[in-house]
């Protein structure tokens, strides 16, 4: 039973190169979220996809910042353009359909990908 | 819109002892989560406890209890019998239905707490 698993867990950039982050859900889970946790901070909310949908971007920077969830392999966070605040923690969790779940917002989060801009 | 406030950025607590982190928080919802994660060192999110709006009785998870005091609109995390391996850093959540997203988590900005032999 794998859980929620994103790659690569540490990622180095260079300011102005593209930053891509993967994340595979738990088996059966639709639901992907993804947030941000900047150095000494909680995590933020980014975005919720389904399956070929995003569902919330409420927490998407405007710029620069993609994100999605296609039918077939992982879902991916891209940043384009890498500047030094960008550097932080990014956080996928998944959810399993909701009539599987045991309360309304259970998610499982992933280890994290540790994003460094230089 | 959601907000979570933890004024504990950090505690030392010796081992053994009981406890308890602080949260409240702000919603307009009627209906709403409260969450615990505890945060290792090593940097994963472990959740711990929920606890729903409507539910009548106190979560509790093994050594974990979720004292929710719904009119103080407080959720603090209670940890008994504090072990070394409680050292982390400890946040609480809720879900947030404006301003983080229909399923989005609303975060507050921890407490590190420190276990103490």
């Amino acid at each position: 039973n794998a859980g929620v698993m994103q790659n690569p867990r540490h990622l180095v950039r260079r300011r102005g190169q593209e930053a891509r982050l993967r994340c595979s859900p738990v088996k059966g889970h639709s639901h992907v979220y993804w947030y941000r946790q900047l150095p000494e901070e909680g995590l933020k909310f980014m975005v919720y996809l389904q399956k070929e949908n995003i569902i919330d971007e409420s927490g998407m920077p405007k710029e620069r910042f993609s994100a999605e969830f296609p039918k077939e392999g992982p879902s991916i966070l891209r940043i384009q353009q890498v500047v030094r605040g960008d550097s932080a923690a990014y956080f996928c969790a998944s959810s399993p359909p909701l009539a599987d779940r045991r309360f309304y917002n259970e998610q499982f989060f992933g280890p994290g990908t540790r994003l460094t801009v230089l | 819109a959601q907000k979570i406030t933890q004024t504990q950025p950090g505690m030392f607590v010796q081992e053994k002892e009981a406890v308890t982190l602080d949260c409240t928080y702000d919603t307009s919802d009627q209906s709403y989560g409260l969450f615990w994660y505890k945060q290792p060192s090593s940097g994963e999110m472990i959740f711990l406890i929920y606890q729903g709006s409507y539910d009548e009785q106190n979560a509790t998870e093994g050594r974990y209890s979720l004292n929710f005091q719904k009119a103080r609109k407080s959720a603090n995390l209670v940890i008994s019998a504090s072990q070394l391996g409680d050292s982390a850093m400890y946040f609480c959540a809720m879900r947030g239905t404006s301003g983080g997203g229909a399923d989005g988590l609303t975060f507050g900005k921890g407490t590190h707490l420190i276990i103490q032999p």
